[in-house]
């Protein structure tokens, strides 16, 4: 597969183990936040969204953090399988009306078995 | 299927000569938007398109061009390709504000 960055974070766990993927953002007027999923040799994927108006949100195995006092974004993936390896991406819209994302440069999970 | 489909996949050419990167989502989505990903540099937006009939620069326009004739479509055009235009390519559309992205499967450009 196409190495999409090098030099990204790395995050590396035990199949089995809750993984967090950490993110801090830019803009404190961003209102809406999105991580993505990028496996080899794909497009980045849709996981999970949240807005500012709340400060946690789950999915199918994925949790959300977002700490606006601090710019914080995580993501948390419970039970790590080997098809979670990928590079996670943040992003944010910014403040405006052109529906620009602002985009982290991602964070590489390896997951061993 | 929703999709975002981009074609080519690969695509190697000569420094020069034009080129066209075709993109066409079946999601009736108003929002289309042009990114290369390099190592290290993360995605970059070149352009997008909130309507049809409408374009606007992203963050590294030089060297390219769009068109939005269709809600559908929205090719990425390079009408004298570049070694530094080498890069992985990728389409996505969305629907309203505050909507997540569906992004294409990628196009490998290599030009030498």
């Amino acid at each position: 597969g196409e190495s999409v960055g090098l030099h990204l974070p790395t995050l590396s766990v035990q199949e089995g183990d809750n993984s967090i993927i950490n993110c801090a953002y830019s803009n404190s007027a961003s209102d809406y936040f999105i991580w993505y999923k990028q496996e080899s040799g794909k497009g980045p994927q849709f996981i999970i969204d949240i807005r500012s108006n709340m400060d946690k949100r789950q999915g199918q195995r994925v949790t959300v953090l977002l700490n606006k006092t601090v710019k914080h974004l995580s993501l948390q993936i419970a039970a790590t399988q080997p098809g979670d390896s990928a590079v996670y991406f943040c992003a944010e819209y910014g403040a405006g009306n052109n529906r620009k994302l602002i985009w982290g440069l991602g964070t590489s999970l390896a997951v061993n078995p | 299927e929703a999709q975002v489909t981009q074609n080519p996949r690969y695509l190697i050419t000569v420094t020069g000569k034009k080129l066209t990167v075709t993109c066409s989502q079946n999601m009736n989505h108003e929002y289309m938007s042009w990114y290369r990903q390099d190592p290290g540099l993360g995605l970059r937006q070149i352009y997008y398109s909130m309507n049809v009939e409408v374009t606007d620069k992203g963050d590294v326009p030089e060297g390219y061009k769009v068109s939005r004739k269709e809600k559908r479509n929205f090719p990425l055009i390079l009408e004298s390709p570049s070694p530094n235009q080498t890069s992985l390519y990728f389409c996505a559309s969305s629907s309203g504000t505050g909507a997540g992205y569906t992004f294409g499967s990628g196009t490998r450009l290599t030009v030498v």
